[in-house]
C-alpha cells in the first residue's frame, strides 16, 4: 500500500531564507508524487508532480522537488521564501491499488514565513 | 474560465438535518471526488465518481451520500447519521485514469458547521 509521511507539521523561517519540507514515502511501485499548497480556506493548488521522468521537478513560485528511490524522500525546496508562501503543504502519492485516480494525502506541513 | 466551484463558502445547520453541499465543473473531467478536511489530519477521501451514473466509496463514506447524474455535478449530502460532520469539505475533479494528465483540481470548499 501507498503512503506518505511529512516529517514536520509546522515549519516556521525567516523571510529570504530556504525553505524545506520534508515527505517519506512508501510504495510498492514507482510512485507518482505531487505536492499541493492551500491558503487559509481556500482549496489546494498543484505546486509541482513527480511521474518518473526527471527526479528533479521544478513547480510554480520557485518550489522545487527531488525524488531520490534510495531515500524513499520527495522533500520541497524553495531557495528565498516569501512572505506569501505562508500556507500549509501537502505532500500526496497516487493510489495504485485499483484503476482509479485516488490520491493519498499526507496529514500536511504549515510554514509560517516571519518577516 | 475553467474550474471547479462549490457553493455556498459557509453553511450552518442544526444537527439532525440533512445537508447538500453543491460542485459544479467545467473542466470536461470524468472523474470526480468529495473530500473531508480536519485539523491536523489531512484530506480523507469520501466518495469518487468515475464516470456518469456511478460511484464508489472512500475512506470515510458512512453517514454521506451523493449521486452523478451529470458530468458537471456532483453533489455531496450530509445525513444526520454523520456523527461529527463539522468540517471543511473539498470536490476535486480529474481526467479518466490511464490518461497522462490525472493531477487533481480543487474546488474552493465549502465550511460546514453544525451545531
Amino acid at each position: 500500500a501507498q503512503s506518505v509521511t511529512q516529517l514536520d507539521s509546522h515549519v516556521s523561517v525567516s523571510e529570504g531564507t530556504p525553505v524545506l519540507l520534508r515527505c517519506n514515502y512508501s510504495s510498492s511501485y514507482s510512485p507518482s508524487l505531487f505536492w499541493y499548497v492551500q491558503h487559509p480556506n481556500k482549496g489546494l493548488q498543484l505546486l509541482l508532480k513527480y511521474t518518473s521522468a526527471a527526479t528533479l521537478v521544478k513547480g510554480i513560485n520557485g518550489f522545487e522537488a527531488e525524488f531520490k528511490k534510495s531515500e524513499t524522500s520527495f522533500h520541497l525546496t524553495k531557495p528565498s521564501a516569501h512572505m506569501s508562501d505562508a500556507a500549509e503543504y501537502f505532500c500526496v502519492v497516487r493510489d495504485y491499488g485499483g484503476a482509479t485516480n485516488k490520491l493519498i494525502f499526507g496529514t500536511g506541513t504549515l510554514l509560517a514565513v516571519q518577516p | 474560465d475553467g474550474g471547479i466551484t462549490q457553493s455556498p463558502k459557509y453553511l450552518f445547520r442544526k444537527e439532525g438535518q440533512n445537508v447538500t453541499l453543491s460542485c459544479e465543473q467545467n473542466l470536461n473531467h470524468d472523474a470526480m471526488y468529495w473530500y473531508r478536511q480536519d485539523p491536523g489530519q489531512g484530506l480523507r477521501l469520501i466518495y469518487y465518481s468515475q464516470i456518469v451514473n456511478d460511484f464508489q466509496k472512500g475512506d470515510i463514506a458512512e453517514g454521506y451520500s451523493v449521486s452523478r447524474e451529470k458530468k458537471e455535478s456532483f453533489p455531496l449530502t450530509v445525513t444526520s447519521a454523520q456523527k461529527n460532520p463539522t468540517a471543511f469539505y473539498l470536490c476535486a475533479s480529474s481526467t479518466r485514469p490511464g490518461t497522462d494528465s490525472y493531477e487533481q483540481y480543487f474546488g474552493p470548499g465549502t465550511r460546514l458547521t453544525v451545531t
